[in-house]
């Protein structure tokens, strides 16, 4: 497609089950973001993959969530045993990257996908 | 931490220009200033982005003073649909970079 697409849009789960969001980034970004955003902040960075492996899983509350990108395309967060607090919007970015001091790139977002934990 | 601060709110008059500002006063060498906005209940869109030079393109301007501590993105003729929350990030030039979004500005467009 030409943007990245979450799915689903929208998640409800009951507290203490595991849920799955699923991120397409634009074809041939090799960069993949992960990103969660509670009401009236700005989005809180999770983990980032160059390819296939995490470069970058700084961000990642605790050993309850954890994300792969096996293929280096599509990337699958995973939340285990969810509770109220992981009630968020979760956004997902991808971007190309260049050679070390080319410059950056700009990240693209999708539209994130609203869980809510009941 | 957000290596930026900006003012957590502003208005502007629809039509008049809105100058955006942003503190990033520990900015290393390699970092780049960039601009993202979020509209309400969308992601996160790229804007623009600058290492020392000012840049324009078809959505805003980007000023960054001589010593690199602040910046201010311009939106030349504001309309409603500018309303949105504007961030302005510090990105290290690398493979990749992950963006840092602190609070950002709540820009409101008035007719």
């Amino acid at each position: 497609g030409a943007g990245v697409s979450q799915t689903p849009s929208n998640k409800v789960t009951e507290k203490g089950k595991y849920v799955e969001l699923r991120c397409d980034p634009i074809s041939g970004h090799t960069a993949l973001y992960w990103y969660r955003q509670s009401l009236g902040q700005g989005p809180e960075f999770l983990i980032y993959f160059q390819g296939t492996g995490a470069a970058d899983d700084s961000g990642l509350p605790n050993d309850r969530f954890f994300a792969v990108r096996p293929e280096g395309s599509v990337s699958t967060l995973k939340i285990q045993r969810t509770e109220r607090g992981d009630s968020a919007v979760y956004l997902c970015a991808s971007s190309l990257t260049r050679r070390q001091g080319v410059g950056s790139t700009e990240a693209f977002f999708g539209q994130g996908t609203r869980l809510t934990v009941v | 931490d957000a290596k930026t601060t900006q003012p957590p709110s502003m208005d502007c008059a629809e039509g008049r220009a809105a100058n955006l500002p942003c503190n990033h006063s520990t900015i290393s060498g390699n970092e780049y200033v960039y601009w993202y906005r979020q509209i309400h209940s969308q992601g996160p869109q790229y804007i623009i982005h600058g290492l020392k030079n000012n840049e324009t393109n078809e959505m805003a301007s980007l000023i960054i003073t001589e010593d690199r501590k602040s910046s201010t993105l311009i939106l030349p003729h504001a309309t409603l649909r500018d309303t949105a929350v504007y961030y302005c990030i510090v990105r290290v030039v690398n493979q990749g970079g992950k963006l840092i979004f602190g609070q950002g500005t709540e820009l409101s467009v008035k007719p």
